[in-house]
């Protein structure tokens, strides 16, 4: 089967330096996506890996390690608007993605 | 950048009656858009991919007579909820492929909320 582990919750204050991590277990692998969801609306694409590295965009990086099936997503500068609930997803190679359980990200003042 | 629209927004029905939700790329063409379902709290899981001018591609445990999916051409797919019961109320969120950079990315819909009484 499929399986992408993530942290339910992470805490952090305004201003800080937050990592969520991931590993995954897939019976194929063509990337690691990030995605953030406010609630009540619908995911937003963050960032994309297919090769081993760091990919920054902004105040947001994504890791991937692909021989140790593991990525991250580093939020630096942190706001109170980046409190969301994050998540990692993996093309199997299906187009689709297969999504982990989602890491809900409080940021406190 | 890439667009997808969905509607409505949301939406209340009584308990056996079906319900259409419409999934548009507003400024790319899509061959293959998908289909989720989020419950409260929980990840997005894949129903269905819903391909131009064939059928649509059921996962495992999702009934394809239940969710009736058309996709109709490049720039519009449907999802049917016949005969929709209490449990069928969920979060549902298409997704097109469209490119960003280059890239193949997956845009997601704003989503659908069905309340089912």
């Amino acid at each position: 089967g499929q399986s992408l582990e993530q942290p339910s919750e992470v805490t952090a204050v305004e201003g800080a330096i937050v990592q969520i991590n991931c590993t995954y277990q897939t019976s194929g692998f063509y990337g690691l996506s990030w995605y953030q969801q406010h609630d009540g609306g619908a995911p937003t694409f963050l960032s994309y890996n297919a090769l081993d590295g760091l990919e920054e965009t902004g105040r947001f990086s994504s890791f991937l390690s692909r021989s140790d099936s593991y990525g991250y997503l580093l939020l630096q500068e942190l706001q109170m608007k980046d409190s969301a609930s994050y998540f990692c997803a993996v093309d199997t190679g299906r187009r689709a993605l297969t999504f982990g359980s989602g890491t809900r990200l409080q940021v406190q003042p | 950048g890439a667009v997808v629209s969905q509607h409505p927004s949301r939406v209340i029905c009584k308990s056996g009656t079906s319900v259409k939700i419409e999934c548009r790329s507003l400024d790319f063409q899509a061959t293959t858009m998908f289909w989720y379902r989020q419950f409260p709290k929980q990840s997005l899981m894949l129903m269905a991919t819903s391909n131009e001018g064939s059928k649509a591609t059921y996962e495992q445990g999702v009934e394809k007579d239940k969710f009736l999916i058309n996709h109709a051409s490049l720039t519009l797919s449907t999802l049917t909820v016949t005969s929709a019961h209490p449990e069928d109320s969920s979060f549902y969120i298409c997704s097109a492929i469209g490119l960003a950079g280059g890239q193949e990315t997956q845009y997601f819909g704003p989503g659908t909320r069905l309340l089912v009484l």
